[in-house]
């Protein structure tokens, strides 16, 4: 079974840090295209991060550019997300989810991780 | 505000058709880019729904259909049941933003 499962969310101070990690299995994930989204509370979904299966490439959204940094480690099969420089306004649950190919869809996803950023 | 339109809410009755759609521009959905489709059930992760504008994956009943015109797409479900009853998001790639959302439908089975 296709299986992501993310950890690390938690409570932070404006302007902390925060490591997001994503556990994947039951598929080969050094072929595959990571992502990451988020949803805040109440809202709707939010495109962060995408990482291709090597590494070799890498996108942000412009709201999270400069402060998140995306990484894989094939070896291990995770995915994780650097948070730094943490707003209020990234408070959200932060999903995993396997890329569908190019400028594709998101499938499956895991069940998500909550990071409140609350003084 | 998201780069693709949804309505914010939609109903209707057990038996029922309902549509829900998603406008785009010249950027996404008029560029060209496919058309996904996401259902999140209460307190769940999102599920794809439909992908590539029109095809279900595996195990997704067939009453869930998508289809895409132009800078716009919608999905339709026929024969409503309760618990169908969730929020419903749709999704392409833009030129400028890369991915991108609607900002999702409520769905209440009335």
């Amino acid at each position: 079974e296709v299986q992501l499962v993310e950890s690390g969310g938690g409570l932070v101070q404006p302007g902390g840090s925060l490591r997001l990690s994503c556990a994947a299995s039951g598929f080969t994930f050094s072929s595959y295209s990571m992502n990451w989204v988020r949803q805040a509370p109440g809202k709707g979904l939010e495109w962060v991060s995408y990482i291709s299966s090597s590494s070799s490439t890498i996108y942000y959204a412009d709201s999270v550019k400069g402060r998140f940094t995306i990484s894989r480690d094939n070896a291990k099969n995770s995915l994780y997300l650097q948070m730094n420089s943490l707003r209020d306004e990234d408070t959200a649950v932060y999903y995993c989810a396997r890329d569908g190919g190019l400028r594709s869809w998101f499938d499956p996803w895991g069940q998500g991780t909550l990071v409140t950023v609350s003084s | 505000q998201s780069v693709l339109t949804q309505p914010p809410s939609v109903s209707g009755a057990p038996g029922q058709r309902v549509t829900i759609s998603c406008t785009g521009s010249s950027s996404n959905i008029g560029a060209g880019y496919d058309v996904h489709w996401y259902q999140q059930l209460p307190g769940t992760a999102p599920k794809l729904l439909i992908y590539g504008n029109s095809n279900r994956p595996s195990g997704v009943p067939d009453r869930f259909s998508g289809s895409k015109s132009g800078t716009s797409a919608s999905l339709a479900i026929t024969g409503l049941q309760a618990e169908d009853e969730a929020d419903y998001y749709c999704q392409s790639y833009d030129s400028s933003l890369r991915w991108v959302f609607g900002g999702g439908t409520k769905l209440t089975v009335l």
